[in-house]
């Protein structure tokens, strides 16, 4: 089955900095990537998702790019902010007629220092 | 703007006891999904469901797990005889169409087996 990796588990940056959190898969035909924030105790939000049939995508601070043939993709946030402290999870999903299943990455723990 | 809601928030059960957890998902939306959290941990894919169905689900859904859509606006998780390693955070989550379409998870039902 699906298997994600995430690195870095934490990651401190200072504000302004920029942070980059990366994930593999192990299932080429993986074909949606979402990214999602989790504050503590509360529901993960998404923040961001890249389809296989594109490299790149961005919206403002935040850009996710996907490598499929290293099967590979990351999360990129510029600018950072104190309110970017979270923990962020990369996700594949493997669609199929009616079927839908989404493999989470182990987190990573983002501290915004201001 | 509509929200996935859960009942209940926290629920403390004893061991080998059944529970279930209820979740109203998005109203217009066609494809629900139990995810779990174990404290600390990654968000872990349990069932999906569409068309009064299961569609997908993971190796941790076992046969003390079922789901059903009792009526038009319910989607509940049945755990039938409780363990101690079943407590975590129940997230919820739904999507208008599947596939490349964000999940919208609810806020979360705390399982705690004592």
């Amino acid at each position: 089955g699906e298997n994600v990796e995430q690195h870095p588990s934490t990651l401190s940056v200072q504000e302004g900095d920029s942070a980059v959190i990366k994930c593999t898969y192990s299932d080429s035909a993986s074909n949606y990537f979402p990214w999602y924030k989790q504050e503590l105790g509360k529901r993960p939000q998404l923040i961001i998702d890249i389809r296989s049939n594109v490299g790149e995508k961005k919206d403002q601070r935040i850009a996710v790019t996907l490598n499929k043939t290293a099967k590979h993709f990351s999360l990129h946030i510029t600018e950072t902010q104190p309110e970017d402290s979270a923990v962020y999870f990369c996700a594949a999903s493997l669609t199929d007629t009616g079927g839908f299943k989404t493999i989470f990455g182990a987190g990573t723990r983002l501290f915004v220092k201001a | 703007e509509p929200e996935v809601t859960q009942t209940p928030s926290h629920q403390v059960t004893q061991m080998g006891q059944e529970v279930i957890l209820r979740c109203v998902p998005i109203s217009n939306h066609l494809y629900f999904y139990w995810y779990r959290q174990i404290l600390g941990q990654k968000v872990e894919f349990l069932v999906s469901f569409y068309n009064n169905e299961i569609s997908e689900k993971s190796e941790i859904f076992d046969d003390q797990f079922s789901v059903e859509r009792p009526d038009g606006s319910n989607f509940t998780l049945k755990i039938r005889s409780t363990k101690l390693e079943d407590s975590a955070m129940y997230f919820c989550a739904s999507t208008k169409e599947g596939a490349y379409n964000e999940q919208f998870f609810g806020p979360g039902t705390r399982l705690t087996v004592l």
